[in-house]
């Protein structure tokens, strides 16, 4: 079945720190790839998401490289805000039904 | 435009009352989940909706939990009766059905069962 893995957490930067969250997946046929944020209190909302092989998703500073050769889509960001802290999910869609996979998420602090 | 609405924000009730959280998708799109988030299990799908049909519900719990669409712009997810540890932050979110599409997800209704 489909599954998506991320790398444990909690992370904690400091501001202007560089950024990697490692996702990696496991699906059937050809999925298209997405990152999730949720910010305190609030619902997830899209932060960028690649559809095919060596896309790159891009926002709010924010990349992410659909490797299909590595089942790999990691989050990385040049330099950190203190407004990037959330939660950030990685997730996965194959066309099967309408539904997301989603990872368990992974919690991102960055100080001051 | 308006995004998902749901309602009510927050809940708070006692073991063995029942309690209706309630959820309006974005107009015009098709499909809608409903996924509950704790700190032990993280966010996981309850149920989803395709054109007002129930299509997985194999996330549900168990029987005290029900859901309805009973036309495109409604659904609720009923607990009955509710136990404490049903608390959670219920989500609901809807999309475009068919494709790879933004899911937009609702404020959420925190639910507190004492």
């Amino acid at each position: 079945g489909n599954s998506v893995t991320q790398m444990e957490g909690p992370v904690t930067l400091s501001e202007e720190a560089f950024l990697t969250i490692n996702c990696t997946y496991t699906a059937t046929g050809y999925p298209s790839l997405f990152w999730y944020v949720q910010y305190p209190g609030e619902g997830l909302q899209l932060l960028l998401k690649a559809t095919k092989a060596d896309d790159k998703g891009s926002n709010k500073g924010f990349e992410a490289t659909y490797r299909k050769e590595t089942t790999s889509f990691h989050l990385e960001k040049g330099s950190v805000q203190v407004s990037d802290s959330a939660v950030y999910f990685c997730a996965l869609f194959t066309g099967a039904n309408s539904k997301l996979t989603f990872g368990k998420g992974i919690t991102l602090s960055v100080r001051p | 435009d308006a995004g998902v609405i749901q309602s009510p924000r927050h809940e708070v009730t006692e073991m063995g009352q029942e309690v209706t959280l309630r959820c309006k998708p974005i107009s015009g799109h098709n499909s809608l989940f409903w996924y509950r988030q704790t700190m032990m299990r993280g966010l996981e799908l309850l149920i989803y909706f395709n054109n007002n049909v129930p299509i997985d519900d194999s996330g549900m719990p168990e029987d005290r939990f029900s859901a309805k669409m009973p036309n495109a712009s409604f659904s609720t997810l009923k607990i009955q009766p509710s136990e404490p540890r049903d608390s959670a932050v219920y989500f609901c979110a809807s999309t475009l059905g068919g494709g790879p599409y933004e899911q937009y997800f609702g404020p959420g209704t925190r639910l507190t069962v004492t």
